[in-house]
């Protein structure tokens, strides 16, 4: 079975800094990795995702994520934090494979961006 | 372009009492369809998936139901509530590939009273 870890519970970062939200992963074979936003009492909003390819990968509102299949992490990062940027990070796996379209979801990280 | 709905957004309940919490999508045919519970504002738990009209996987046994009586309409269901069945309900779809993202609907709020 799969699993991922969100080591982090809680991240704060100054208004204009870099951010990193670390997200390590355990999945037989090679992975699908999913990055998902959520703002407080609302649904979850996809930001990117790894399928395969280049190992960084680009998604909304200027987030990227790297994949390093060695550490097993895909971290999600972000040049120049924006409180906007405030809220519920979610990291998720599917296993690649036929019938992989169940995700399993890490715990999540609150990122509280500080003007 | 694809949306989800859910409703109510909000409910408030007595223990004991009935549940019916409904999900549409619109816009796209055939989807994968999922229910989640999300406690206290975090972790997510998969609750049911669906495959197709009439096919219902369980990940977690308890107090709740799932069916799918029309290709895009996915209802949760429970014939007497918990203190425990308190959360954010939260409803998705994906298209039936593999690597797929799941786009998820607003979620409604269940409190048991």
């Amino acid at each position: 079975a799969q699993s991922v870890a969100q080591p982090e519970d809680q991240v704060n970062v100054a208004e204009g800094n870099p951010l990193t939200v670390k997200c390590t992963y355990s999945v037989s074979g090679n992975p699908y990795l999913f990055w998902y936003v959520q703002y407080p009492n609302r649904g979850l909003q996809f930001l990117l995702k790894y399928i395969t390819g280049d190992n960084l990968v680009k998604g909304s509102y200027g987030f990227e994520a790297e994949f390093n299949k060695s550490q097993t992490s895909f971290h999600l990062k972000k040049p120049s934090a924006l409180v906007s940027d405030s809220a519920l990070y979610f990291c998720a796996v599917s296993p690649v494979g036929a019938g992989s379209y169940q995700l399993t979801f890490g715990k999540g990280t609150k990122l509280s961006v500080i003007p | 372009s694809q949306t989800i709905h859910q409703w109510p957004a909000t409910l408030v309940q007595p223990v004991g009492s009935p549940l019916s919490l409904e999900c549409t999508v619109e816009g796209t045919s055939n989807p994968n369809l999922y229910w989640y519970r999300q406690a206290a504002g975090r972790g997510l738990q998969l609750l049911f998936y669906s495959v197709g009209i009439g096919q219902i996987s369980s990940e977690v046994p308890q107090n709740l139901s799932a069916s799918r009586p029309q290709d895009r309409q996915f209802i949760l269901s429970s014939k007497k509530l918990l203190l425990s069945d308190s959360g954010f309900y939260l409803c998705a779809w994906s298209p039936g590939l593999a690597g797929k993202e799941q786009f998820f609907g607003p979620g409604t709020r269940l409190t048991v009273l």
